[in-house]
């Protein structure tokens, strides 16, 4: 089975810390996804990443940035964290050539204070 | 961008009965996935089906992308079923948009 293993799954920090949110799958997927989930807006693609070192902006990446030095991670920054970034955080992996299914992490419960 | 709509939004059966979910979206679409969150969060892939019929145990799913609407069928419903069920669709631009999902709840 896919195995996509999000490092943290509570999380809380104070405004203007930096984060990291850190994402690793082992099914050696091409594709990477980052989306956040909040009650009445459903999931919202921040990042995505097709390949290693690269990235494209997704839906609302204002605030965010990314990190795909290796294949099997994908890294989440909050270069300052703020109370609106108050979050479900997902990490989803996919195969090959898009589209394809994508699987999720169980993912990352931030809190920002 | 395109209109993801989802219905009911909310669910309440009896263990053992039956059901079903719609996805309505507003633009053709060349990827469609189903999607159950348990109620510890995490989403679990039902289907990939961006068109026909597909069958998985008590599960299954039919695409009409021509009528640009999903359906979701649950049968002999089970406590484990509860939980919020997403569709998500892709236009080709390498993204998927979701729903805003159905809450379902099978109480015993």
């Amino acid at each position: 089975d896919v195995k996509v293993t999000q490092s943290s799954r509570y999380l809380v920090k104070r405004t203007g810390e930096k984060v990291f949110l850190e994402c690793v799958q082992d099914m050696d997927h091409e594709n990477m996804f980052w989306y956040r989930q909040d009650p009445g807006l459903g999931l919202r693609l921040i990042y995505f990443s097709y390949d290693v070192k690269m990235k494209e902006k997704g839906d609302i990446p204002e605030g965010y940035s990314v990190s795909r030095e290796k294949k099997e991670r994908f890294s989440l920054i909050l270069e300052s964290a703020s109370t609106n970034q108050t979050s479900m955080y997902l990490c989803a992996s996919s195969f090959g050539d898009w589209p394809e299914k994508l699987f999720f992490g169980s993912g990352t419960q931030l809190s920002v204070l | 961008g395109i209109q993801v709509e989802q219905s009911p939004p909310d669910l309440i059966l009896q263990e053992g009965a039956n059901s079903t979910l719609r996805c309505n979206f507003s633009d053709s679409v060349n990827n469609l996935q189903w999607f159950h969150q348990n109620p510890w969060g995490q989403l679990i892939n039902l289907f990939y089906i961006p068109s026909g019929t597909k069958q998985n145990g008590r599960l299954s799913a039919t695409t009409v992308a021509t009528e640009r609407y999903s359906l979701l069928y649950i049968s002999s419903s089970q406590t484990t079923d509860s939980g919020v069920y997403f569709c998500a669709v892709d236009t080709g631009a390498n993204n998927l948009f979701f729903g805003t999902g159905t809450r379902l709840t099978v109480i015993p």
